[in-house]
């Protein structure tokens, strides 16, 4: 099946630096991809959805300048966490669809778990 | 306002016997259905999906039902593996939207 590759899988950062995750779809040209974030014991929830040369579509009560995302090429996204602190301490999954699919050809990356200090 | 549901946070089955993940939604709107299994520190892959015009699918081991009536699906493995070991969160979706609503997830643990 299609690959999508996350990067990195961990990454641990001080309070007040900012973090970029990069998700990419390896066989595949994604024109959405999709940005999660889950809490512990808790359900994936969707943060912004991304369409490859527009400015992402946040959801509510995600903040869009804190956390950047990017979509300039057809294979890659990027997630920037600006002026981290540890309550953004989160794990955080990408998801790519290609054109002309439902979500159901929507492919997770392995997640980038992020622990702010 | 969780729109997917999943009332059982943790499952035990033991190994060859039947498990039963079931999962509710509120919004009448969504028209397909999709469960997905994930490992700790990993991205949830896909296992099987179901569209509204369907009350079943199967799989090989794994078999959604779904109930519309009710607002409700269920994902049947079996037998059970120990490798089945993970958490199940199963996803809805409307015709016009492309997010994934998920649920909370169910933690399958499956023994021997």
């Amino acid at each position: 099946g299609a690959v999508v590759s996350q990067h990195p899988s961990r990454v641990i950062c001080k309070s007040g630096t900012s973090v970029k995750i990069e998700c990419r779809s390896l066989d595949f040209q994604a024109t959405t991809m999709f940005w999660y974030r889950q809490f512990p014991k808790q359900s994936l929830m969707l943060m912004a959805t991304s369409n490859e040369g527009s400015k992402a579509t946040y959801e509510q009560g995600v903040e869009k300048d804190k956390f950047l995302i990017n979509h300039a090429s057809l294979t890659l996204s990027t997630l920037t966490v600006t002026s981290a602190h540890p309550e953004d301490s989160s794990f955080y999954i990408c998801s790519a669809r290609a054109a002309g699919g439902r979500n159901t050809e929507a492919f997770f990356g392995q997640g980038t778990r992020l622990t702010v200090v | 306002d969780q729109q997917v549901k999943q009332n059982s946070p943790s499952l035990s089955v033991q190994e060859g016997r039947i498990s039963i993940l079931n999962c509710d939604y509120t919004n009448s709107m969504f028209d397909y259905f999709l469960w997905y299994k994930k490992y700790p520190a990993e991205g949830p892959t896909f296992l099987i999906s179901i569209s509204s015009i369907k009350d079943k699918n199967e799989d090989g081991r794994f078999t959604v039902f779904l109930n519309k009536s009710a607002k409700h699906l269920s994902l049947h493995i079996v037998p059970s593996q120990p490798g089945d070991s993970a958490v199940y969160f199963c996803a809805a979706l409307t015709g016009t939207a492309s997010k994934l609503t998920f649920g909370t997830g169910t933690r399958l643990q499956v023994t021997l």
